[in-house]
């Protein structure tokens, strides 16, 4: 059964402390890798599609990875407002999820 | 803008209350989907409309069923809820050009649902 696990499953941070977070996947034939963050309260926003190993993408301080097992988000020099959940996802017969990250970055 | 509604945004119903909750959007896709999101955890598919085309997840429960009137309105009605259902519930879309499962999804604010 295809599976994607995400970790850890919370990170606290400095502001300006560089981390990267984890979202492994086993599955037959990836077509394809999300990445979404959500807000507290609120529905999951669209960042990153990363389709084959070695593509790379960027937004402000994010940047997207994807190997063939694994994808990394990498947050640089973070900000107290990327604080949220960071959701990855696998389209297969339907989006399966990730159970997310929670990142906390403090002032 | 282009985006995704769901009404209302906090909903609190009593046990086996019938309730509906609401999803329009504006970006004119042709698939809709429900998601069931319970705290900490990853947004659970429900079912989805593929234009008219009505798809329900082996696993939902049959207490919950959806409408979709026309392109942009879509429905999620829960007959009886539970203590269970109690949950956000996201509207998505995507175009459904081509290969559906790999189209990206826009998703809506979320409903808040709490069953008294």
């Amino acid at each position: 059964e295809d599976q994607v696990t995400q970790s850890p499953e919370a990170l606290r941070l400095q502001e300006g402390e560089s981390s990267s977070l984890n979202c492994s996947y086993t599955v037959s034939g990836l077509r394809g890798l999300f990445w979404y963050r959500q807000d507290p309260g609120k529905g999951p926003e669209f960042l990153f599609t990363l389709y084959s190993a070695g593509e790379e993408k960027e937004k402000e301080r994010l940047k997207a990875t994807l190997t063939k097992k694994e994808s990394f988000l990498h947050i640089t020099a973070p900000k107290p407002e990327d604080s949220a959940t960071y959701l990855c996802a696998i389209p297969q017969l339907k989006l399966s999820f990730g159970a997310g990250t929670t990142v906390t970055v403090r002032a | 803008d282009a985006m995704v509604i769901q009404n209302p945004r906090y909903q609190v119903t009593q046990f086996g209350k019938p309730v509906t909750l609401s999803c329009s959007q504006t970006l004119n896709h042709n698939v809709m989907y429900w998601y069931q999101q319970k705290s900490s955890q990853a947004p659970k598919l429900l079912f989805h409309y593929y234009d008219k085309d009505f798809n329900n997840e082996a696993d939902t429960p049959d207490n919950f069923q959806s409408r979709r009137p026309n392109t942009s309105f879509c429905f999620l009605d829960i007959r009886s809820p539970g203590l269970g259902d109690t949950a956000m519930y996201l509207c998505a879309t995507s175009r459904g050009e081509g290969d559906s499962p790999t189209d990206t999804q826009y998703f809506g604010p979320g409903t808040r649902l709490t069953v008294l």
